[in-house]
C-alpha cells in the first residue's frame, strides 16, 4: 500500500539552526511528493513539491530532493527562523490517483 | 481571490445527532476533496469529486458518512447519527484540474467537530 513515515516530533531548535525533518515513503510506481505546512491557527498550505525522481522542490529557503533509491523526501532548511514554527506534513500522491497520503506531521518550534 | 472556505469552523454535537459541514472551493476548481484529521495525526482521505461526480468514496469510514456536490461547486459532508469517534477536524481541499497526482491541492481551514 501507500504510506508516508515522518520523523517524530516535536522538534525544538534555536533560531538560525539547521533543520532536517526526515520523510520516507512506500508506494508503487512513481508518486509525486509534497511537503505541506500548517502554521498556528491556519489551514494546510503547500510548501514545496517534486513530481519525479531527483527533482528538488524549494520554497522560502526550504528544500527537499526526491530520492527514489532511498524512497525519501527529507525537508531541510539552512537557517530556521521563529516564524518557521509550525507543523510540517510530508505527503504523497500515487500516480493515477487524486488523493494525498499524509504522514503524521512533525511539530517544529524555533526559539529566539 | 478567495481561498477555500469551510463552515462552521467549530461544531459540537451530541452523540446521535446529524451534522452537515459545508465547503466552498476556489471558484472554477474542478476537483474537490474531503479529508478527516484526528488529533495528532495527518489528514486521511475521505472522498473526491470531479465537478458534480463523486469519483472516489473509498475513504468514507461508514455508511453514516455522505457527501454531495450537486452543482459542481459547493460541497456538503453529512454525518448521520454521530459517534464520539467522529470527533476530528474535517478538511476540504480543491484543485484546478483533473490531472491528479501532480496538482496542488488548496486546503480550507477545516471544521473542528466534537461529538459529546
Amino acid at each position: 500500500g501507500n504510506s508516508v513515515t515522518q520523523m517524530e516530533g516535536p522538534v525544538t531548535l534555536s533560531e538560525e539552526a539547521f533543520l532536517t525533518i526526515n520523510c520516507t515513503y512506500t508506494a508503487t510506481g512513481y508518486p509525486s511528493l509534497f511537503w505541506y505546512v500548517q502554521y498556528p491557527g491556519e489551514g494546510l498550505q503547500l510548501l514545496l513539491k517534486a513530481t519525479k525522481a531527483d527533482d528538488k522542490g524549494s520554497n522560502k529557503g526550504f528544500e527537499a530532493t526526491y530520492r527514489k533509491e532511498t524512497t525519501s523526501f527529507h525537508l531541510e532548511k539552512g537557517s530556521v527562523q521563529v516564524s518557521d514554527s509550525a507543523v510540517y506534513f510530508c505527503a504523497l500522491s500515487k500516480t493515477g490517483a487524486n488523493n494525498l497520503f499524509f504522514g503524521t506531521g512533525t511539530r517544529l518550534t524555533v526559539i529566539p | 481571490g478567495a481561498g477555500v472556505s469551510q463552515s462552521p469552523r467549530y461544531k459540537v454535537a451530541k452523540r446521535g445527532q446529524d451534522v452537515a459541514l459545508r465547503c466552498d472551493p476556489i471558484s472554477g476548481h474542478v476537483s474537490l476533496f474531503w479529508y478527516q484529521q484526528a488529533l495528532g495525526q495527518g489528514p486521511e482521505f475521505l472522498t473526491y469529486f470531479q465537478n458534480e461526480a463523486q469519483l472516489d468514496k473509498s475513504g468514507l469510514p461508514s455508511d453514516r458518512f455522505f457527501a454531495e456536490r450537486p452543482e459542481g461547486s459547493v460541497s456538503t459532508l453529512k454525518i448521520q447519527r454521530t459517534q464520539q469517534e467522529d470527533s476530528a477536524v474535517y478538511l476540504c481541499a480543491s484543485s484546478s484540474g483533473t490531472s491528479g497526482s501532480k496538482e496542488t491541492q488548496y486546503f480550507g481551514p477545516g471544521t473542528r467537530l466534537l461529538v459529546l
